[in-house]
């Protein structure tokens, strides 16, 4: 999974509860992304970032917020989860300078109760 | 909003024959991926092709790439049963570094 892993793995939570999820890459990339996949969606973007500090909404961000305080560390929390944020989450990186593809992680498997 | 729609959304071939995906998507783009992911796992990069680019090979896939039509096929030939897998197809935009993905097409190759 090309050196990034997700923390934790797996989470059940209950409605109205904070959650986060640790995103986290060896290979100093510069940007950093947070997907969901849910059936008949595909994966849609929630937020990314493009350096230390750096990071924007994506087209699913209402209801989540993102920290990125190190290069190798990208936070996603859901400030009071809802059962419509049961989903895989994934994480993605990207070298970006003319780089375009993007490696992912592992996945995290949240089901807000 | 999603770019990319893949078609079919699933596909059922014997091992050995070829499987074919076509993804369709709805504005300039600046590069095509293609992007394999098998059942409880994370995506996979597959091959990408620039928009400057018509075909592109890797091993047993081909990608082509037709930006008149805003489409592009992938083929796997030779199809082997560790194929079975969920394929999407993602676009990225001239100096944008996300991307924008398709629904997937569930590829199952029987034995």
């Amino acid at each position: 999974d090309a050196g990034i892993t997700q923390s934790p793995r797996h989470k059940v939570t209950e409605t109205g509860t904070p959650v986060t999820l640790r995103c986290h890459q060896t290979e100093n990339h510069r940007y950093m992304y947070w997907y969901r996949q849910d059936p008949g969606h595909g994966l849609r973007l929630i937020h990314y970032s493009y350096g230390v500090k750096d990071t924007d909404k994506g087209e699913v961000s209402d209801g989540y917020s993102v920290s990125r305080s190190k290069t190798e560390d990208f936070l996603l929390t859901l400030e009071s989860a809802t059962s419509s944020q049961t989903s895989v989450y994934f994480c993605a990186i990207n070298a970006g300078q003319g780089a375009y593809e993007q490696y992912f992680g592992p996945g995290t498997r949240l089901t807000v109760t | 909003s999603q770019q990319g729609e893949e078609d079919p959304q699933a596909l059922s071939i014997q091992e050995g024959e070829n499987a074919t995906m076509n993804c369709s998507y709805k504005t300039s783009i600046n590069n095509l991926q293609w992007y394999r992911q098998n059942s409880g796992r994370g995506l996979v990069h597959l091959i990408l092709i620039r928009s400057n680019e018509r075909e592109k090979h890797s091993g047993r896939l081909r990608v082509t790439l037709d930006t008149s039509k805003k489409s592009s096929s992938l083929l796997i030939t030779a199809s082997r049963a560790a194929d079975t897998a969920s394929y999407f197809c993602a676009t990225g935009l001239f100096n944008d570094y996300k991307l924008s993905f398709g629904a997937g097409t569930t590829v199952t190759v029987r034995a």
